[in-house]
């Protein structure tokens, strides 16, 4: 298996504009999460799918943030309008929920950087 | 309130001596605590995970403790070497809360040649 993939690694825009990060979890795994890394902050919780269906979103910071997962492998992370406080590194990790003793396997995150 | 604490400042240790962090909660009843690394430009990875009912485990250089009573974990490793240096992170599953792991701040870890 190929890990959970993120895309993009990097992402520069600027204020204003929507931005989408996309998660392919891995095969299987029935728990996807989105977190938010800073300094400042460590690592944030956004919100947390369970069989595609969001379980708890209260981490996610305004409206301006929305997450979907239509299918088991695939989930998206949009802001819109972007604003220069939501640079940060954005993780997507998958989990089984079975199995959560084994537990969460994390993407390589996509970096965000807003201007 | 509840918190996850780690300690913030770096840990500064020799080759070969055995590195100890600290993982302190307040106002959680965790069903289990989970560590992991973190290497610059890279997601967590997954260590080792301890029950609330495990006193300790051990999985090679690496040992967890979990202390329910002073609601502390503490995260060794002997005989250090240069590439474990890295940030590590606790994280803790509380009952009720579904899948959904609280992560401490983390503890970077530098160990010298």
């Amino acid at each position: 298996d190929a890990g959970v993939i993120q895309s993009p690694r990097h992402e520069v825009t600027e204020m204003g504009q929507e931005v989408t990060l996309r998660c392919k979890p891995i095969s299987g795994h029935n728990s996807l999460f989105w977190y938010r890394q800073t300094m400042m902050r460590g690592l944030e919780l956004l919100i947390y799918f369970n069989n595609n269906v969001p379980i708890d979103d209260s981490g996610m910071p305004e409206d301006r943030f929305s997450a979907k997962m239509p299918n088991a492998s695939f989930s998206t992370l949009k802001i819109q309008p972007s604003e220069p406080r939501d640079s940060a590194v954005y993780f997507c990790a998958s989990s089984l929920e079975s199995q959560g003793g084994r537990g969460y396997t994390f993407g390589s995150g996509t970096r965000l950087t807003v201007v | 309130s509840q918190k996850i604490e780690q300690n913030s400042e770096a840990l500064n240790i020799q080759e070969g001596k055995t590195a100890t962090l600290t993982c302190n909660y307040t106002n959680y009843s965790p069903a289990y605590l989970q560590w992991y690394r973190q290497d610059p430009g890279r997601g967590p990875v997954f260590l080792l995970l301890i029950r609330e009912n495990e006193k300790e485990k051990r999985k090679e250089r690496l040992k967890v403790t979990f202390d329910t009573t002073l609601k502390q974990s503490l995260f060794h490793i002997t005989a250090s070497q240069p590439a474990d240096s890295a940030t590590y992170l606790c994280a803790l599953l509380e009952y009720g809360a579904g899948n959904m792991l609280t992560f401490g701040g983390g503890t970077r870890l530098m160990v010298k040649p």
